[in-house]
């Protein structure tokens, strides 16, 4: 099946230990989003890829990065993770713009 | 500030009832909208979707109701079953790329 794959589900780093998480996709996909997801709260965007265009909202802190060496892999850097990080972080694509988003199942990310 | 809002963070319903779950946006400039279910340690799983030049949009059990007028739209899930159970996400889009997702509606679907 085509599907958005995550690793790894569960991740936990120290503070102020850069971590990476990675998103891959066969669905052959041109756009490539990471959304961060805080307990009860909604998903909020951090930035997309469309193709190899990087787009980066606007509030998401400098501490977030990313990178898409190719169309099958995106992957999100946090270079000094805080206690605020701590968070679930979704992976999501879609065909193009304005096309119903399909998401991974997630990397829980714990801050020690 | 959030622009979308799912005001009941709960609901139950009978096994066979209607399920209604609301949705609530504030940004006029959207005109794709979504709803998304989420099992628990799963990503949101796409369900449906409608877009603004429509006011109604139905797949099998599932219905999505627009009302751009009151910036308001509703999924229905008719006959309600036991596998329905689950976090359901209204999304709200523009034509670029930002989804910007509700806070969620519990749903048990009792047998």
């Amino acid at each position: 099946d085509a599907m958005v794959i995550q690793n790894p589900r569960y991740q936990v780093t120290q503070f102020g230990k850069p971590v990476t998480l990675s998103c891959s996709q066969t669905l052959n996909h041109n756009v490539m989003y990471w959304y961060q997801q805080k307990s009860s709260q909604a998903p909020k965007l951090l930035f997309h890829y469309y193709d190899k265009d990087f787009n980066n909202e606007a509030d998401t802190p400098d501490n977030f990065q990313s990178r898409r060496p190719n169309t099958s892999f995106c992957f999100l850097d946090i270079r000094s993770p805080g206690l605020g990080d701590a968070a679930m972080y979704l992976c999501a694509t879609s065909r193009a713009s304005n096309q119903p988003q399909h998401f991974g199942d997630g990397t829980r990310l714990s801050i020690l | 500030d959030q622009q979308v809002k799912q005001n009941s963070p709960s609901l139950s319903v009978q096994e066979g009832r209607i399920s209604i779950l609301n949705c609530d946006y504030t940004n006029s400039m959207f005109d794709y909208f979504l709803w998304y279910k989420k099992y628990p340690a799963e990503g949101p799983t796409f369900l449906i979707s409608i877009s603004s030049i429509k006011d109604k949009n139905e797949d099998g059990r599932f219905t999505v109701f627009l009302n751009k007028s009151a910036k308001h739209l509703s999924l229905h899930i008719v006959p309600s079953q036991p596998g329905d159970s689950a976090v359901y996400f209204c999304a709200s889009m523009t034509g670029a790329n930002n989804l910007f997702f509700g806070t969620g509606t519990r749903l048990t679907v009792i047998p």
